[in-house]
């Protein structure tokens, strides 16, 4: 079965620490994954691609295919990081669907 | 800039309604996806299209149907609204051509079912 999980539902850190938000997928093809996030009041957009390999506002992401997991990273944590965070999977010729997590709330305080 | 707009903000209808959700985006996209959002679920595919008149049930079609007549415009139709059906619902785009896997996010709907 294809299964996006995101075990934590809620992510409390200070500002300036480092954070990791986890991912782990279900697939047994080559999945492509990415990260949407959702600030309050505004809508879904996406984040980062595992296939572009590319560091947005200090993020980045690396697919572990042995361990299936794709976690998101930030080195130091700023307060307009606050926000849903979504993993999601793209199955392969699916019409570009994707398969969402449940989401992380990433609360950073100053 | 890719626009995803829906009809609607807020909505509140009574149980038994027939509901209508509009989509509408400007970028010529091909795809277009109808989710609900729930706290601790996620974000659930109930619909999506691939071209006009195309329809495709996602993960938890159900209660719903959807309707595409022109390219740029999904609606999501609940036959008769329930109050299980009380949730946010986003509406999406996205091109098979260029960065075809980036889906456009429209600002939600959120439906309160009395």
């Amino acid at each position: 079965a294809q299964r996006v999980t995101q075990p934590e539902k809620l992510l409390s850190v200070f500002k300036g620490a480092p954070v990791e938000l986890k991912c782990n997928y279900s697939y047994s093809g080559s999945p492509e994954l990415f990260w949407y996030v959702q600030y309050s009041r505004q809508r879904l957009q996406l984040l980062l691609r595992h296939i572009s390999r590319e560091s947005i506002k200090g993020f980045t992401a690396d697919l572990n295919k042995g361990e299936t997991s794709f976690h998101l990273k930030k080195p130091f944590a700023q307060e307009e990081d606050s926000a849903m965070y979504y993993c999601a999977l793209s199955p392969s010729g699916g019409y570009n669907k994707l398969i969402f997590g449940a989401g992380t709330r990433l609360a950073v305080h100053p | 800039d890719v626009k995803v707009t829906q009809s609607s903000r807020y909505l509140v209808k009574r149980t038994g309604e027939k509901v209508f959700l509009e989509c509408v985006q400007d970028m010529d996209h091909e795809n277009m996806f109808w989710y609900r959002q729930d706290p601790g679920l996620g974000l659930r595919l109930i619909y999506f299209s691939y071209d006009v008149k195309m329809k495709e049930k996602g993960d938890i079609p159900e209660g719903y149907s959807v309707s595409r007549e022109k390219k740029e415009r999904f609606s999501l139709i609940l036959e008769s609204a329930s109050t299980n059906q009380t949730s946010m619902y986003l509406c999406a785009s996205s091109s098979p051509a260029g960065e075809s896997d980036t889906q456009y996010f429209g600002p939600g709907t959120r439906l309160t079912v009395l």
